[in-house]
């Protein structure tokens, strides 16, 4: 079975360019999730979908952070514009009932310079 | 909103001792998952616990959920240094989910 799909596996731009980043989950699984993690911290839940719905996107920053899953399967997460502190791994999850186990990407080191 | 406090931040312990990491939660837990990150690596899913009271455990790892599913724990006995990494516990409420700060422990051999 393929694990949790990521691209780019690493991102260096200047702050206040744009950047996305694309997710491809299992097979199968309706709700993919999309984390950032500052180094040294743990996983902080930017947006969750359930198929296309989103369930919860209470931490995502409105203003630069836009997410989508258009067809239920991939998504996109975008900044734009960045700011140096958006400097972090974007990992993407994804999970199916009844486990809930979710399966974690490679993620994406982003640097903001 | 849900708040989890994560302790200790780190743990370093000698191969052979027995190493516990606590979950605490500001409100009452749907369930509580528990993760492991190597270092420069991803999260990979331990246990998921779900009942009240309840405890798993697979092989040296033992894993509890409180008795008013607002606090959880891991045990490894016997640490060995493949045991090194972040350990993480993942809380979710209705639906949020939410991940503590981790216990980093580290084995000196």
């Amino acid at each position: 079975e393929a694990g949790v799909a990521q691209s780019p596996r690493y991102k260096i731009i200047e702050k206040r360019q744009s950047v996305a980043f694309w997710c491809n989950p299992i097979s199968g699984h309706a709700t993919l999730y999309w984390y950032q993690q500052i180094l040294g911290q743990g996983p902080k839940l930017l947006i969750q979908f359930q198929n296309n719905g989103v369930v919860d996107d209470s931490q995502l920053p409105k203003d630069r952070f836009s997410a989508e899953r258009l067809k239920g399967v991939d998504s996109t997460l975008k900044i734009q514009p960045a700011k140096l502190e958006d400097s972090a791994v974007y990992l993407c999850a994804s999970s199916a009932q009844p486990t809930n186990e979710q399966f974690f990407g490679p993620g994406t080191r982003l640097t903001v310079l | 909103g849900q708040q989890v406090m994560q302790i200790p931040q780190y743990q370093h312990v000698q191969e052979g001792e027995d190493f516990t990491t606590y979950c605490n939660s500001s409100t009452t837990l749907s369930n509580i998952q528990w993760y492991k990150q190597r270092p420069g690596g991803h999260p990979v899913f331990l246990i998921q616990l779900v009942k009240s009271g309840e405890v798993k455990k697979q092989k040296r790892l033992t894993f509890q959920f409180g008795e008013a599913k607002k606090n959880s724990s891991l045990h490894i006995t016997a640490t060995q240094t493949t045991d090194v990494g972040t350990y993480f516990c993942a809380v979710r409420g209705g639906n949020d989910m939410r991940f503590g700060a981790g216990t980093r422990l580290t084995v000196k051999p």
